[in-house]
């Protein structure tokens, strides 16, 4: 079975210092792991994800994700966030015994960026 | 184009009664999946369809129903709601291979009172 622990459910942060959103993962089988963000009364918008290849990967506003198959980890950071970084971020693995139909999500992270 | 909608938004049922919460995708995605959210929780898969004519459970399915008569719909059926299903329901499609993320729909929020 799979699964994903988010350490920290809230993470407050002053705006423009940097920020790492932990996350482990278990899995008996090769996984996909993905990061969501949802931003308040909205749904989840897929963020990054990691696939194979280079383990650091990065978004399009300035997240980074990095890989780490030895501590089944795939945390994600930002040097420096912005007030409309504000939202709750979910870590997310698929595989598993229902193959890649299932995606299996951690309890969420909410951060919350202080001026 | 539209992604994934989802009807109603808000929901207040009482305990016992039966409702159905629609989800519709326009971009021909074969997978298809519902999720609820509750606080502390992350969110939970309920049903799932791999393809029109296909739906299997995922880990909290008792107390709904799905079926998948056509490749655009997927809705969810509260056979007889109870305040533990009170919820945010959100729907998810993706294109058949598990290296694509799940496209999202806005969610219905679900009070039984």
């Amino acid at each position: 079975a799979q699964s994903v622990t988010q350490l920290d459910s809230q993470v407050p942060v002053f705006e423009e210092a940097p920020v790492e959103l932990r996350c482990n993962y278990s899995s008996s089988v090769s996984v996909y792991l993905f990061w969501y963000v949802q931003y308040p009364n909205q749904g989840l918008q897929l963020l990054l994800k990691y696939l194979s290849g280079s383990t650091l990967v990065e978004s399009i506003n300035g997240f980074e994700a990095e890989f780490n198959k030895s501590q089944t980890s795939f945390h994600l950071r930002k040097p420096s966030v912005h007030i409309s970084d504000t939202a709750e971020y979910f870590c997310a693995v698929s595989g598993g015994r229902f193959g890649n139909e299932k995606l299996t999500f951690g309890t969420g992270t909410r951060l919350t960026i202080i001026p | 184009n539209a992604g994934v909608t989802q009807t109603p938004k808000f929901q207040v049922l009482k305990t016992g009664q039966s409702m159905t919460l629609q989800c519709a995708q326009d971009m021909n995605h074969e997978y298809m999946s519902w999720y609820r959210q509750d606080p502390g929780m992350g969110l939970r898969l309920i049903h799932y369809s791999v393809g029109a004519g296909i739906t299997d459970q995922g880990e909290v399915p008792n107390g709904y129903n799905v079926s998948r008569s056509t490749t655009e719909d997927f809705p969810l059926r509260l056979l007889s709601a109870a305040p533990s299903q009170t919820s945010v329901y959100f729907c998810a499609s993706r294109p058949g291979q598990g290296l694509y993320g799940y496209t999202f729909g806005s969610g219905t929020r679900l009070t039984v009172v």
